[in-house]
Parts: C-alpha cells; sequence; structure tokens
C-alpha cells in the first residue's frame, strides 16, 4: 500500500486569495491525481499530475485556476487560484502503481471560502 | 461516457443486520473496480480491489463481488455494526492501467446500536 498525507488538513481562505495544498507519498508512485468533491457531491476528478511535464486536466478545469506541480515521484502541488465560494470543496490527492491497479487516497484538504 | 451509479443512497438498519450496497456502471469495459468507505469530513479508505476477470474479494465481514458482463458490483457486509457507518463509494477504472477513477455518489449507511 501507499500512506499518503496532506497539508494543510484544512483552511479557511478570503475570496480572491490562493492556497496551495501539499501531497506527499511514502513511496515512488506512477501516477498521482487530483480531485474535488464539493458539499453533498462525489469526487470529480480535477487533473492528472504527472512527473515532468505539464498537467493533463479534465473538462472545466483550466490550469490558471488550478495550477499543479509535480517534480518527482514522490510529491505534488495543486494551487487553487483567485478563490470564490464555489470553490469551497474538500481536494483530494491520490497515487497509482501501475501493479496491482490499486488507488490511494489522502485524508484531503477541507477549504472554505469566505 | 462512464457513468457510475450507486443505490440506495442512505440506508439504515438496526446492528446485527446483514446489508447489500449495489453499484452499477455502464460501460463494462473497466479495468478494476474499487469499493471505499469515507468517514464524515475524511479521505477515502480503500476496502476492495476487484480486478476486471475476478468474481468477488473479501476482506474479513466485506464480500465484494463483480459481473462485468452486467456491468454491476455489490458490496455485502455481514453483522453490521455502529462503527461502519459511513458512506460508501463505488469506482471504476476505464480499461486502461493507471488512469483515475470514475465514482459514484455513494451510499450513506448508518448503523443503529
Amino acid at each position: 500500500s501507499a500512506v499518503i498525507s496532506q497539508k494543510p488538513s484544512r483552511d479557511i481562505c478570503q475570496r480572491g486569495t490562493s492556497l496551495t495544498i501539499q501531497c506527499q507519498v511514502d513511496s515512488q508512485v506512477t501516477m498521482m491525481f487530483w480531485y474535488r468533491q464539493q458539499p453533498g457531491q462525489s469526487l470529480t476528478l480535477i487533473a492528472t499530475a504527472n512527473q515532468g511535464s505539464e498537467a493533463t486536466y479534465e473538462s472545466g478545469f483550466v490550469i490558471d485556476k488550478f495550477p499543479i506541480s509535480r517534480p518527482n515521484l514522490t510529491f505534488s502541488t495543486l494551487t487553487v487560484s483567485n478563490m470564490s465560494p464555489e470553490d469551497s470543496s474538500i481536494y483530494l490527492c491520490s497515487a497509482h502503481r501501475a501493479s496491482g491497479g490499486e488507488q490511494y487516497f489522502g485524508p484531503g484538504t477541507r477549504l472554505t471560502v469566505t | 461516457k462512464q457513468e457510475v451509479t450507486q443505490i440506495p443512497a442512505a440506508l439504515s438498519v438496526p446492528e446485527g443486520e446483514n446489508l447489500v450496497l449495489n453499484c452499477s456502471f455502464t460501460d463494462s469495459a473497466i479495468y478494476n473496480l474499487q469499493w471505499f468507505r469515507q468517514d464524515p469530513g475524511k479521505g477515502l479508505t480503500s476496502l476492495l480491489l476487484i480486478q476486471s476477470s475476478q468474481r468477488e474479494q473479501t476482506s474479513g465481514r466485506l464480500n465484494a463481488s463483480l459481473d462485468k458482463s452486467s456491468g454491476r458490483s455489490t458490496l455485502y457486509i455481514a453483522a453490521s455494526q455502529p462503527g461502519d457507518s459511513a458512506t460508501y463509494l463505488c469506482a471504476v477504472s476505464p480499461n486502461q492501467a493507471g488512469t483515475a477513477l470514475i465514482f459514484g455518489k455513494g451510499t450513506t449507511l448508518s448503523v443503529s446500536s
């Protein structure tokens, strides 16, 4: 298995500011993903964090709003830029090893934008 | 486009009861299927992973089955306990290893003592 940690666990931010969320995996993984879970909803994929290249974004999500970095095989960051109350969600990082196929999730970052 | 549906959306049972959660998916070309547990305000805990070539997986009181051809999976929980109260999410991986998961909306389970 893989153990994933996220920082911060929660934050309350002002409208118009930005927040960077960190995701650390305890071992090297092939794929890392960022999901959003809006209140009362299931998980929606934001992007795939590619090591050494630009992230791959899903429809409805853009790099200017959600810039992602992945400098190595164990670490990634997601920035939520120019925040609005609609960005209030839980943001989850996940990781995947090619062998086995199981995906592991971090504890999530609960973001509230006021 | 793959869609995952979970029924029921919510379920309340008394302690000790056996129960079944249902998951269906529209495209049978999946790589695997995972069941997760999510406690309120928390992240996801992986419960069971079923590869597309498998029919079922068991872990303790949990048993998950997969009928890929009909696009269905069930999660069976035996002798439910109040600690089982959580939201259970079903997710499928498209027909390629390493891709992101597609989630259902979950079943929120409440087990009363």
